[in-house]
């Protein structure tokens, strides 16, 4: 029962490198999410899908792009890092639109830039 | 303003004792709306939907005011493992946007 995977679960890249996160659910959710958490804050949200085929900016999308490549995957890339993007990111996903449909995390990448 | 907002904390709360604590929100489209538990930076989970109508969950209570935009979260018989950090949610219907609260870190001591 794997419900949201992400990896990696740990990085370091340097300054300027590129990397894709990786997420995938297998619960037949119509929407993704991906979203940053930083020491001492709350989650923020950095792009969302709401169904395949459908990507939105969320609060912090600088120097992100995301592709939801099917219904099951939606990846997150930084094409140049930087020591800002130091974070925890989580993906998440969740049924539709209708009702109280809660949302599944995965466990989370831990990235430092340097 | 942000559209989600919570008291930072931490409230320090006795073994036993009851604790309560807001989340405002900004958005009258606001649709749906969540409360989740964070320990030590995992992956947060659901805790409760928040019903209309408020909602019960054995020890945990959440109530809705649609009037206000806020809703709350309150804690009775605090349990040592009821530390942690809660995290408020609001779901907009277009285009299915989840919004979290900068969350509120709740400590019960012996």
């Amino acid at each position: 029962n794997a419900g949201v995977t992400q990896t990696p679960k740990f990085q370091v890249l340097k300054t300027g490198q590129s990397m894709t996160l990786q997420c995938a659910q297998d619960m037949n959710h119509n929407s993704m999410y991906w979203y940053r958490q930083d020491p001492g804050m709350g989650l923020r949200l950095i792009y969302y899908s709401a169904s395949e085929g459908t990507t939105d900016k969320g609060e912090v999308p600088n120097g992100y792009n995301v592709s939801r490549l099917n219904k099951r995957e939606f990846s997150l890339r930084l094409e140049s890092a930087a020591p800002s993007q130091t974070s925890v990111y989580f993906c998440a996903s969740s049924a539709g639109s209708s009702g109280n449909t809660e949302a599944f995390f995965g466990q989370g990448t831990r990235l430092t830039v340097v | 303003r942000k559209e989600v907002e919570q008291d930072p904390g931490p409230f320090n709360v006795p073994e036993g004792a009851t604790v309560a604590f807001n989340c405002t929100y900004s958005n009258s489209a606001s649709q749906s709306f969540f409360w989740y538990r964070q320990d030590c930076r995992k992956e947060p989970k659901l805790l409760m939907s928040v019903y209309s109508s408020g909602n019960e969950d054995g020890r945990f209570t959440a109530q809705l005011n649609r009037a206000s935009q806020y809703i709350s979260l309150l804690i009775r018989d605090s349990k040592l493992s009821d530390s942690a950090t809660y995290l408020c949610v609001v779901r907009r219907a277009a285009g299915n946007k989840l919004t979290f609260g900068g969350g509120t870190r709740v400590l019960v001591k012996p």
